[in-house]
């Protein structure tokens, strides 16, 4: 069974430049979430869907972050400007439901210059 | 508000020893328990969790856990450690109602010397 796919895995942009990242989850699972990883501490939740449906994006900083999950399967998750501070590994991760263990890709690592 | 507390930010054990990695956690309602392993330049592994029932719960790759609720802890262990074991491991917890986001500490690094 393939895993949860994310790409690009590494990216270096400019500050104020926007980038995305994309996520494939695995197949069947109806759940899928979005992360935000610093150095040296655990993942923090920034967007939960099911299905198409964004049910938790309290954590999300709706004023430079947007994601979406058209057909309730892959997902994207844009940052429109990049700051500084927005360097990290994001992470997505997907469940068959919001009950049961989550699957996570290998992340994305930002660079922000 | 939900958090997750793991003291050591590393823990060295002997290739063959015991290893205990702890967690203490706290929320309001009843306690998801999760504990993920990240590898280097690679995702999060789930391990095991905890929903309901038997206290100790058994995971992957040898490890087991003991849910204790009156001090609130999830401590992840192994009998005998192995070198592969060497990596970083997270705590996370959710609860049944509500939000349900998991709230992860801040990780543990595992080294394992030969």
């Amino acid at each position: 069974e393939a895993g949860v796919v994310q790409s690009p895995r590494y990216k270096i942009i400019e500050k104020k430049q926007p980038v995305a990242f994309w996520c494939n989850p695995i197949s069947g699972h109806n759940t899928l979430y979005w992360y935000l990883q610093n150095l040296g501490q655990g993942p923090e939740l920034l967007i939960r869907y099911e299905n198409e449906e964004a049910v938790d994006d309290s954590q999300l900083p709706k004023d430079r972050f947007s994601a979406e999950r058209l057909k309730g399967v892959d997902s994207t998750l844009k940052i429109q400007p990049a700051e500084l501070g927005d360097s990290a590994v994001y992470l997505c991760a997907s469940s068959t439901t919001s009950v049961n263990e989550q699957f996570f890709g290998p992340g994305t690592r930002l660079t922000v210059l | 508000a939900q958090s997750v507390a793991q003291p050591e930010d590393q823990v060295n054990v002997a290739e063959g020893n015991p290893l205990t990695v702890k967690c203490t956690y706290s929320v309001s309602g009843n306690p998801y328990l999760f504990w993920y392993v990240q590898y280097p330049n690679r995702g999060l592994q789930f391990l095991l969790k905890y929903i309901t029932g038997d206290n100790l719960v058994k995971g992957s790759y040898g490890f087991e856990a003991e849910f204790n609720k009156s001090q609130t802890s999830f401590h992840l262990k192994k009998p005998s450690a192995l070198v592969s074991d060497s990596a970083l491991y997270f705590c996370a917890v959710r609860v049944d109602t509500g939000r349900r986001a998991l709230t992860f500490g801040s990780g543990t690094r595992l080294q394992v010397q030969p």
